[in-house]
């Protein structure tokens, strides 16, 4: 079965403060896409990785996260400086090639932040 | 700009009914659209998808009915069970770009 891993489950952070979340995609997968999601709505795409190179992203991520994929099983997003509304669900997804793949989707990272 | 719209926002069946879920879009270009299915405290898992070039995809009690000209697509579970009571996304994606989800039609199945 498909088992993307992400770490850590929950995150509490205090506005200011920097936070950091992993994912493991599962093996073989070469591409990686970050969501995030406010109280079971929809997922908003966040960045996308293809071979661990960032090929689409939107402004909000170039402006205040950074995120990066140092190997093939491992990736990570961060927050700069976290801001109350940053406070959601973030889900890691991998695929075998792509964006028409079937998305495999982690559990998730819960942020709140106060 | 909502691109992927659904409706409705929240819908109850008795079990052994058919749910019916929609979905529309704005891009024309869009020609992958995935169904994923969300129970709470997890992440969302493929349920069921269907190209542009196809007007059905079933794959046992689910099946998404196509309608390209009118850019709109339906998901319709039959004999619905009360294991079917999750949130479901409709999501579209065009060139291999990355997937663009709906607000997502919550499903409640009573026994």
């Amino acid at each position: 079965d498909a088992a993307v891993t992400q770490k850590p489950r929950y995150l509490i952070k205090m506005k200011g403060q920097e936070a950091e979340m992993k994912c493991i995609p599962e093996k073989g997968h070469t591409a990686v896409f970050w969501y995030q999601q406010k109280q079971s709505k929809e997922l908003k795409f966040l960045i996308y990785f293809q071979n661990q190179q960032p090929l689409d992203q939107i402004d909000m991520v170039k402006e205040r996260f950074s995120a990066v994929c140092p190997s093939s099983s491992l990736c990570s997003l961060g927050i700069r400086t976290c801001e109350a509304e940053d406070s959601a669900l973030y889900l890691c997804s991998s695929s075998p090639q792509g964006g028409q793949d079937t998305q495999y989707f982690g559990p998730g990272t819960r942020l709140l932040v106060l | 700009q909502q691109q992927v719209r659904q409706s409705p926002q929240s819908l109850t069946v008795w079990e052994g009914e058919t749910a019916i879920l929609n979905c529309s879009y704005e891009d024309s270009t869009f020609n992958y659209f995935p169904w994923y299915q969300q129970f709470p405290g997890e992440g969302p898992a493929l349920l069921i998808s269907i190209r542009s070039v196809s007007d059905k995809k079933e794959d046992g009690r689910f099946t998404i009915f196509f309608n390209k000209r009118e850019k709109k697509l339906s998901l319709h579970i039959t004999d619905s069970q009360p294991g079917d009571s999750a949130t479901y996304f409709c999501a579209a994606s065009a060139g291999g770009r990355a997937l663009i989800f709906g607000t997502g039609t919550t499903v409640s199945v009573s026994p």
